[in-house]
């Protein structure tokens, strides 16, 4: 089974400076998706980044941007310029590669870690 | 697009009560899952769905628990009887196709069991 990690339950960033939050994950899987979800707290989730494993290159979403490390199964969430907006809670999320048609496939998530920006 | 609806948005109730949670996904999405937030556990997928059928339930944490998606425009997650242990955020999010990787949640359901 797959397992997603975020080991920190809580981070604080100045408003402006640059904070990395740190995902763990486990699969025995060669293909398969990664994901940031943001909750702030309206609780909407909304989705940040993703990353696809076959992917080398790290994505990027404007201020959002993500070091994926495959063979450490690694995947961590940069957040660039910290806005008071960015306040809320981050999930790591994972979700295998659906390869027939017909078929679908869940996400796993981590606990989340709780973001606070200091004005 | 009103985005994946769900209601009501706060639900309190005594113990022993059985309690029914909504949710319209987007229209055009044929997949639909349910997930349960708390603190300790997190989110947790309880059930979804393709095509208005049941594809894995092994979330769902007892018989008290129930789903169904009668059409492709509605689908109701049950607990009948609830329990305190129940109380936590549900959520409803929706899929379109099968390569689609963005999923759409809904505002969640508070639900307090007493």
């Amino acid at each position: 089974a797959q397992t997603v990690t975020q080991s920190q339950p809580e981070m604080s960033v100045q408003e402006a400076e640059t904070v990395t939050l740190s995902c763990t994950y486990d699969t025995s899987e060669s293909d398969y998706y990664l994901f940031w979800y943001k909750q702030p707290p309206s609780r909407q989730m909304i989705l940040v980044i993703r990353q696809e494993a076959y992917k080398q290159q790290n994505a990027t979403e404007n201020r959002f941007s993500v070091n994926f490390q495959k063979a450490a199964k690694s995947f961590s969430l940069k957040i660039s310029d910290s806005q008071l907006g960015d306040a809320a809670m981050y999930f790591c999320a994972y979700r295998r590669a659906t390869l027939l048609r017909g078929a679908n496939s869940k996400l796993t998530f981590g606990k989340g870690i709780t973001l606070s920006v200091r004005p | 697009d009103a985005g994946v609806i769900q209601s009501p948005r706060h639900e309190v109730t005594e113990m022993g009560q059985e309690v029914t949670l909504r949710c319209k996904p987007i229209s055009g999405h044929n997949s639909l899952f349910w997930y349960r937030q708390t603190m300790m556990r997190g989110l947790e997928l309880l059930i979804y769905f393709n095509n208005n059928v049941p594809i894995d339930d092994s979330g769902m944490p007892e018989d008290r628990f129930s789903a169904k998606m009668p059409n492709a425009s509605f689908s109701t997650l049950k607990i009948q009887p609830s329990e305190p242990r129940d109380s936590a955020v549900y959520f409803c999010a929706s899929r379109r196709g099968n390569l689609n990787e963005k999923l759409f949640f809904g505002s969640g359901t508070q639900l307090s069991v007493l």
